[in-house]
Parts: C-alpha cells; structure tokens; sequence
C-alpha cells in the first residue's frame, strides 16, 4: 500500500537554527498538508499546498515557516528561526482529492532545546 | 468548520463488535464523513469515509443515519491493535484542497 514518507523520524535542534522537514507524498496525490501535534494536545492544520502554491494556512503558519514542493516528489517545510515551543510532531499528509481519504506519513518528533 | 460531537472513551472487548457514535447535527449536504485513528505515537490514519450511504472497507463499516446527523463506525472484531484515538471530522467537497479539522477524539481501549 502506498505510504507517505517522512524523514528524519527525529530531529533535534537548538532554539534559534533552521529546520527542514521533508515528506514524500503518494505519487498521485495533489493535495498536501502539515499538521502538528504538542505532546498531549490535539492535531493541528498548519498549510496545505496545491498546484505549487498555499492553498490555506493557519495562524500558526507565520512567517517563519515556509514549504515547497522543489522537485516534483519532496514536500518540505522550514522553521527559519526554531523556538521552544515548536517542539512538537509534525506530520505530513496528501490526498488525490475531495472524495478520498487522507494519508498520513509517521510523522518527525522535533525538539528545540 | 461543521463540528462533531463524540464521545471522551469507550471500552471494548476483544474479539466483540463495537460501535463508535458521531454526532454531526450541522453537517451540510456537501460534508463527507472521515473517521480517522490515531495509535499511541503514530500519525493520523484513515479508517473509512462516506456522504451518504453506508460504506465497508477491509477495516471496518460507515453507518450513516438517514437525515445524516450522526454515523457509527462499526469494527466488527475488535482486537488489541484497535485501541487508539479515533476521530469522526467532516470535510467538504466542494473544496478539493480542504483541510481536515481534528477534534479531541475518542479513546477507544480494548480488554484482553
């Protein structure tokens, strides 16, 4: 079954670096999105992405975060500037569209010390 | 964002059928109905989604009510890897780029 891929699964960082998360989405999939997850909060919607631009972004999605699709296959997002509270799961998601279900990848642990 | 309404937790056996309810009385004509669950830390995973009729797939059945208002989502032999969080969101289709909202869920524990 096809699988959305995340990379790395773990990935600390001191406050104040860049960060890059990476996703491979479903090769048939045109419809992508970050979502993060506090240790013990709810699942968050932070963008989606679609025909190479934002679709729709979230107040969390400020300007020290970006994403792009630079190749055609990598979905990536980057914190330019990390801070404490963006530890957190990040999770990668596609879909072919409104009448499909969503795939999730396994998620990155980010944690800013 | 339609809201749904779904119980905190539930508690099954294994091997017995169980029954997980969703509230959704705002739904609109053009909401489709997502359950998603959530293993202790893993991503989101897709269960199984439907708009009007009942649907199965290999993980479970989508009952929906006749005026839509709420579903069940129906794991016919509940076995220990079924316990998670479980999630009932409505998501339009008019939109292709829509985002899912994800609620607190419903913690679904299984009893040896």
């Amino acid at each position: 079954e096809p699988e959305v891929t995340q990379t790395p699964s773990h990935q600390v960082t001191q406050m104040g670096q860049e960060v890059i998360l990476r996703c491979v989405p479903i090769s048939n999939h045109l419809y992508f999105y970050w979502y993060r997850q506090i240790l013990g909060q709810k699942v968050e919607f932070l963008v989606s992405f679609y025909n190479n631009e934002i679709s729709e972004k979230s107040e969390i999605f400020d300007d020290q975060f970006s994403v792009e699709r630079p190749d055609g296959s990598n979905f990536t997002l980057k914190i330019r500037s990390t801070k404490l509270e963006d530890s957190a799961m990040y999770f990668c998601a596609s879909t072919q569209g409104a009448d499909y279900g969503y795939t999730f990848g396994s998620g990155t642990r980010l944690t800013v010390v | 964002d339609a809201k749904t309404t779904q119980p905190n937790s539930m508690e099954s056996n294994e091997e017995e059928p169980v029954h997980l309810p969703c509230n959704h009385s705002t739904i609109s004509g053009t909401d489709y109905i997502h359950w998603y669950r959530q293993l202790p830390s893993q991503g989101p995973e897709y269960v199984i989604h439907g708009l009007t009729s009942n649907v199965n797939n290999r993980m479970a059945s989508l009952a929906i009510a006749e005026d839509r208002k709420s579903s069940t989502l129906i794991l016919h032999r509940a076995t220990l890897r079924d316990a998670a969080v479980y999630y009932c969101i409505l998501r339009n289709s008019q939109g292709g780029s829509e985002k899912l909202v994800f609620g607190k869920g419903m913690k679904l524990t299984v009893n040896p």
